[in-house]
């Protein structure tokens, strides 16, 4: 039973190129959560996911980020023109249901570099 | 809306000695508790969680926390630490509530076991 899927695990990218990082849920779970996690900080909640809807993006910057969970491959997070402060591990986690009750799984992590 | 305080960035401690990580936290309704580990460039891993019933909690690898309520704590403690130990744990909470609820995560703290 495989767990959560990320790629790259390491992406390095120049100032002003685009970063595209990908999710693939755990099988069966419909629900996908992406985090930041800044050098020496917590991870921060950015979006909330459910198959074709943004549950809630109020963690995500207002420009240059935006996420999509399509019916079919996994979640895409986007980051358009990327400056140095972007430089960040994201996590991408998944869960059955919605609730708070449901534990999150969450994937190895992409790292990005911006150069 | 919900808040998450570790108060220790760092905790070193020799092998075999017990250890306490502190975790309070800060919300205006009920939550649900987790602590998660992370070991170097890896994502982060369930350790155990607090939903309901018993306050105190236990993982398979000898850690426990016990919820406090009066003071909006969940303390993670281990009698006797291992190298393998070494890592940083993250307190986190969710909203206890019915419909969808997101992690909420203190800085975590490194835990650094020595022989």
């Amino acid at each position: 039973n495989a767990g959560v899927m990320q790629n790259p695990r390491h992406l390095v990218r120049r100032r002003g190129q685009e970063a595209r990082l990908r999710c693939s849920p755990m099988k069966g779970h419909s629900h996908v959560y992406w985090y930041r996690q800044l050098p020496e900080e917590g991870l921060k909640f950015m979006v909330y996911l459910q198959k074709e809807n943004i549950i809630d993006e109020s963690g995500m910057p207002k420009e240059r980020f935006s996420a999509e969970f399509p019916k079919e491959g996994p979640s895409i997070l986007r980051i358009q023109q990327v400056v140095r402060g972007d430089s960040a591990a994201y996590f991408c986690a998944s869960s059955y249901g919605g609730d708070g009750v449901e534990t999150q799984y969450f994937g190895p992590g992409t790292r990005l570099l911006v150069l | 809306a919900q808040s998450v305080t570790q108060l220790d960035s760092q905790v070193p401690v020799f092998e075999e000695a017990p250890v306490e990580l502190r975790c309070n936290y800060s919300s205006s309704v009920s939550v649900y508790l987790f602590w998660y580990v992370q070991y170097p460039n890896q994502g982060l891993q369930l350790l155990l969680k607090y939903l309901s019933g018993s306050t105190l909690v236990e993982s398979i690898n000898g850690f426990e926390a016990e919820f406090n309520k009066s003071q909006t704590s969940f303390h993670l403690r281990k009698p006797s630490v291992h190298i393998s130990d070494t890592a940083e744990y993250f307190c986190a909470v969710s909203r206890g509530l019915s419909g969808y609820s997101t992690l909420t995560f203190g800085k975590g703290t490194m835990l650094l076991v020595s022989p």
